[in-house]
């Protein structure tokens, strides 16, 4: 089983839906949760830390369940550019190692 | 803007060549991580650095793979003989503080033919 699992979709979303991922870890001792984003050859970049108390950036809102060791990205009124791969990260304490999902795809139509 | 920097970032080589990829971690980061991404297995670490130590290369095989921090400011991965399963995109990420997110550089795009 991996690490951290999730849906790989694609999820096909039309402008202005909500959608929300989720993404599952299995390493119970995970302290610290990101999600990145990807864009069609180009690197990983930061979108979002996942808090405990759960977060909010704009249309961007993670939450995180510690009980059922998963984590969750709701989008809100999906643009064009969001189109992209969306993938959740853990890392363990007492290292430092980011352990990636392999990613959900959006793509959001006009 | 601070970013980390990687070349080269394409890389054609034949089977049996030596290949070496060079990663400039951001200024005053002190943890620099070596990842692999291909389609079928997503993003693996290979390889992390803190302070230019090793402390962790179980994601790396040995008998091809090596890595190593010359200085601060450089990051090398090589691999000798390279094979066409090497293909893949190599990227390089860097981070202050343990726990945090990370930055990743652009890739290096290596295919081995």
């Amino acid at each position: 089983r991996k690490e951290v699992e999730q849906d790989p979709g694609p999820f096909n979303v039309p402008e202005g839906a909500t959608v929300a991922f989720n993404c599952t870890y299995s390493n119970s001792a995970s302290q610290s949760f990101f999600w990145y984003r990807q864009d069609c050859r180009k690197e990983p970049k930061l979108l979002m830390s996942v808090y405990s108390s759960g977060n909010e950036d704009g249309r961007f809102t993670a939450q995180l369940n510690r009980a059922s060791q998963y984590i969750s990205l709701l989008i809100r009124d999906s643009k064009l550019s969001d189109s992209a791969t969306y993938l959740c990260v853990v890392n363990s304490m007492g290292t430092d190692k980011l352990i990636f999902g392999t990613g959900t795809r959006l793509q959001v139509f006009p | 803007d601070a970013r980390v920097t990687q070349t080269p970032r394409h890389k054609v080589t034949e089977m049996g060549q030596e290949v070496t990829m060079r990663c400039q971690p951001i200024l005053g980061h002190n943890t620099v991580f070596w990842y692999r991404q291909t389609m079928m297995q997503g993003l693996e670490l290979l390889a992390y650095f803190r302070n230019r130590a090793p402390l962790d290369d179980s994601g790396m095989p040995k008998d091809r793979f090596s890595a190593e921090m010359p200085d601060a400011t450089l990051a090398t991965l090589k691999i000798q003989p390279s094979e066409p399963r090497d293909s893949a995109v190599y990227f390089c990420a860097s981070g202050e503080i343990p726990g945090t997110a990370k930055f990743f550089g652009p890739g290096t795009r290596l295919t081995v033919l």
